[in-house]
């Protein structure tokens, strides 16, 4: 069975510092990756996904994610950290033969002044 | 162009009613995917819809059901509602295919019993 682990429930970090969320996943086939965020009260938002071809990957509000296939990771990152990116993020799988993605748990992103 | 809509926002109900919780997709699109949110969890499949079908459904129990219409809409229905129900119930559309397609999300209903 597939799953995906995010490490860490919580990411503290200094408004200008790297953001360095993480994710794995477990799965036997290839697989299609995604980031999405969750601010208070709102749905999910698509900020990235992985599929083919290029392993590195760039999202919205200045966010990217490489895919290492080696390592089975996906792991999300921005250079500097701004207020309006505290939030709640996602990591996200799908083989290519099911219609289903699996989440992650979530790890909070929180950003000090 | 509208995304996905989902009514009602909150709602509060009692242990053993029934709850009906309702999505309009994004124009477009046409399938629909239900997802609970625990409180500081991950968003859980419960089932998606295509074609008015249930193409594939999670592990819940069958208190919960659903329902697509032919203009791709769709109804989440929960009976005999159990504390443990309460939760963030999160529609999410898109346009099927095996491809890397993406889920549209909509706010979300919280639904709390008490």
């Amino acid at each position: 069975a597939q799953s995906v682990t995010q490490l860490g429930s919580h990411v503290s970090v200094s408004e200008g510092a790297l953001v360095l969320l993480r994710c794995n996943y477990s799965s036997s086939v290839p697989p299609y990756l995604f980031w999405y965020v969750q601010y208070p009260n709102q749905g999910l938002q698509l900020l990235l996904k992985y599929t083919t071809g290029a392993t590195l990957v760039k999202g919205i509000n200045g966010f990217e994610a490489e895919f290492k296939k080696s390592e089975t990771s996906f792991h999300l990152t921005k250079p500097s950290a701004h207020m309006s990116d505290a939030a709640e993020y996602f990591c996200a799988y799908r083989s290519g033969g099911s219609y289903i993605p699996t989440f992650g748990r979530g790890t909070s992103l929180i950003v000090h002044p | 162009d509208a995304g996905v809509t989902q009514s009602p926002t909150h709602l509060i109900k009692t242990r053993g009613q029934q709850v009906t919780l309702r999505c309009s997709p994004k124009s477009g699109h046409d399938t629909v995917s239900w997802y609970q949110q625990a409180l500081g969890q991950g968003p859980q499949f419960i089932f998606q819809y295509y074609e008015e079908e249930e193409r594939q459904r999670g592990n819940f129990p069958d208190r919960f059901s659903g329902h697509q219409f032919p203009n791709y809409s769709s109804e989440l229905n929960v009976n005999a509602l159990l504390l443990g129900d309460s939760a963030l119930y999160l529609c999410a559309s898109s346009l099927t295919t095996l491809g890397a397609n993406v889920l549209t999300f909509g706010a979300g209903s919280r639904l709390t019993v008490l």
